[in-house]
């Protein structure tokens, strides 16, 4: 058990489709993340919420659209997505924003297909 | 801007037959370096941080080291269990704010039974 839970697990969709992904952590954490996780590349930061701030990765198309109700849920909303766009979504949680001795605590992730 | 670098990008290994993956970084200030292990369908799990130039870390058969320009991720005799994607993160410091992350690309290792 990772104690930061993503749902669903396998998500397939339309490019016409408006779905959300889910993510909720009860590890106490005051930070969460969405990581966009594609083959052969670094894991690419989408969005950032944390007690200080919200950041957000300028490069991440509008087709993406975060919420963060509560320091222990965030979602993912995802419309109008393009094939490009699957790949594997992580949530992870840190204590805050400044990475401590255990780093970030991941999701297993949202497998997400674009058809 | 932050880079880091992973190699090999592939390592097969025997088992018992120990090797090294190493992760190049520039950063303009280091806050810490991150090792993780992601297997197939998960998300990463953490294994070790390090923050200052000769600092050492152990774990079973997996130790890191860091000097000022690159760590190691060190494998004593693996087992076939150990088989998995090894991700290194770098995180800058800031004067205030996000303190960015930099992840590689990974180096994906296979041991043989």
């Amino acid at each position: 058990e990772t104690g930061v839970t993503q749902t669903p697990r396998h998500l397939v969709m339309g490019m016409t489709n408006k779905k959300s992904l889910k993510c909720e952590q009860h590890l106490g954490h005051n930070a969460m993340y969405w990581y966009k996780q594609s083959a052969k590349k670094p894991l690419e930061l989408m969005f950032v919420y944390s007690l200080e701030e919200r950041v957000e990765n300028n490069s991440v198309p509008s087709r993406f659209s975060p919420e963060c109700p509560n320091s222990s849920h965030l979602f993912l909303h995802l419309h109008t997505l393009q094939p490009e766009d699957s790949a594997l979504y992580l949530c992870a949680s840190s204590q805050d924003s400044v990475l401590g001795g255990r780093g970030y605590t991941f999701g297993s992730g949202t497998r997400l297909t674009v058809v | 801007e932050d880079q880091v670098t992973q190699s090999p990008e592939a390592l097969r290994l025997q088992e018992g037959e120990s090797s090294s993956l190493n992760c190049s970084y520039t950063v303009s200030g280091l806050r810490g370096l991150f090792w993780y292990r992601q297997d197939p369908g998960k998300g990463p799990e953490f294994l070790f941080t390090l923050y200052s130039a000769g600092e050492e870390k152990e774990k079973e058969r997996l130790k890191a080291t860091l000097t000022k320009k690159e760590s190691f991720l060190h494998i004593t005799a693996p087992k076939p269990e150990d088989s998995a994607t090894y991700l290194c993160a770098v995180q800058a410091e800031n004067s205030g704010g996000y303190q960015k992350v930099t992840f590689g690309t990974g180096t994906k290792l296979q041991v043989i039974p």
